[in-house]
């Protein structure tokens, strides 16, 4: 049982580049979300979904699209990256019902030259 | 926007004593109240909840209360440890269809052995 697990854990991109952050869980979350994590910032919320095929913006969306083809995984892109978009990503994942904890994922650090 | 304000931003305490973190929430619907750690470069991890239902809730050394009145909560840790060390995070959510959790900027603990 891998948990929440994200590729890559490293990348530097140069302005106006694309990439995918994928975002894979085996636990049967039905939730998922995509954070970034700036100093003195805390976690802010960039889309989060509540079921496949769902997707739904959160506090920080410009800039990121997302995907949920299937349960278990949560795509994020980045169409054209920007230097504001340097920060450290993490994936979450939590159940529908019972408990709302979320389980993260050790996150990706990603630089935009 | 909603939004969850936690304070102090760091707090340094000796080995022994109590460590107090306080936060405020600005959503009236907000019903679910975790707090997460985060080590030096791992991912956020719960380490305790409450729900607005209860007033206080303790496990082992570490309490958190709430106050819905207010629309504050707060973490009380005694007995600190040099392992308490870390940052963190309050959070306040409203739970549901709309699942989302606005986190606090985060609050850097130091425990001075």
């Amino acid at each position: 049982n891998a948990g929440v697990t994200q590729t890559p854990k490293f990348r530097v991109l140069k302005t106006g580049q694309s990439m995918t952050l994928l975002c894979a869980q085996d636990m049967n979350h039905e939730y998922m979300y995509w954070y970034r994590q700036d100093p003195g910032m805390g976690l802010r919320l960039i889309h989060y979904s509540v079921g496949e095929g769902t997707t739904a913006k959160g506090e920080v969306p410009d800039g990121y699209n997302v995907s949920r083809l299937k349960k278990q995984n949560f795509l994020l892109g980045l169409e054209s990256a920007a230097p504001s978009q340097t920060s450290v990503y993490f994936c979450a994942s939590s159940r529908l019902a019972g408990t709302y904890e979320q389980y993260f994922g050790p996150g990706t650090r990603l630089t935009v030259t | 926007g909603e939004n969850v304000e936690q304070h102090p931003s760091t707090l340094s305490v000796q080995e022994g004593d109590s460590a107090v973190i306080k936060c405020t929430y600005s959503d009236s619907a907000s019903n679910y109240f975790p707090w997460y750690k985060q080590e030096l470069g791992k991912r956020p991890q719960l380490i305790i909840d409450i729900r607005s239902n209860v007033g206080e809730k303790k496990d082992q050394r570490i309490a958190v209360t709430l106050n819905k009145t207010a629309k504050h909560f707060s973490l009380h840790i005694t007995e600190t440890q040099p392992e308490d060390s870390a940052v963190y995070f309050c959070a306040a959510s409203n739970g549901g269809g709309g699942f989302k959790t606005i986190f606090g900027a985060g609050t850097r603990l130091f425990v001075k052995a």
